[in-house]
């Protein structure tokens, strides 16, 4: 498709059970995002990808959050052993250059998350 | 980080223009201005951005203060489906983080009929 996709849609997890969210950003699209998003709340970063390096890790909440992208593509957000706290959308985005700040971000529709 | 701020919430009549306002004082010269918006349950779409001077593209324009220390978002025919949440951010120079968005909590519209 033209836009950013993400799937699955909606998750509901078991507390404690390990999660994985997959993101097939625009095709050439050198930088990706993800962003966590609570209930009536604004995104916030989380990871930066330039191609395949990870090059920001900063906005990750815990060690059980986890984010790849071994071939400088599709990205997967694994969360292991989730909380309730962890219930939340989770949105990737990308940017079509090494993210100047003039570039535009192109967001998916987001993978909704909750904790039972 | 530079921020902004916007009000919680605004409410429009439908057909009419929208100006909504936002504040950023603590600007730097390389901030970028963009504005995103969230409609429900999807993700944030871009809106339009600037640096110094004024922009119009197909879905609104961009208002920029002379000291660049505020800026508008003009939609100049609001209908139902401009109801979100509307976002003014700073983009900061920041190559090793992809210059990402830092997203506040944004404006709410509402649009009534």
């Amino acid at each position: 498709g033209a836009g950013v996709s993400q799937s699955p849609r909606y998750k509901v997890a078991k507390r404690g059970q390990d999660v994985a969210l997959r993101c097939d950003p625009i095709s050439g699209h050198v930088s990706l995002f993800w962003y966590q998003q609570a209930l009536g709340q604004g995104p916030e970063f989380l990871t930066y990808f330039q191609n395949e390096a990870q090059l920001d890790k900063s906005g990750l909440p815990s060690d059980r959050f986890f984010a790849e992208r071994p071939e400088g593509s599709v990205s997967t957000l694994k969360i292991q052993r989730t909380q309730q706290e962890d219930s939340a959308v989770y949105l990737c985005a990308s940017s079509i250059g090494q993210g100047g700040p003039g570039n535009t971000i192109y967001f998916g529709e987001g993978s909704w998350l909750t904790v039972v | 980080d530079a921020k902004t701020t916007q009000p919680n919430s605004m409410e429009s009549n439908e057909e009419e223009p929208v100006h909504l306002p936002c504040n950023h004082s603590t600007i730097s010269g390389t901030d970028y201005i963009h504005w995103y918006r969230q409609l429900p349950s999807q993700g944030p779409e871009y809106v339009i951005h600037g640096l110094t001077s004024n922009v119009n593209n197909r879905m609104a324009s961009l208002a920029i203060a002379e000291d660049r220390k505020s800026s508008t978002l003009i939609l100049h025919r609001a209908t139902l489906r401009d109801a979100a949440v509307y976002y003014c951010i700073l983009r900061v120079l920041n190559n090793n983080a992809g210059n990402m968005l830092t997203f506040g909590g944004g404006t709410r519209l509402m649009v009534k009929p």
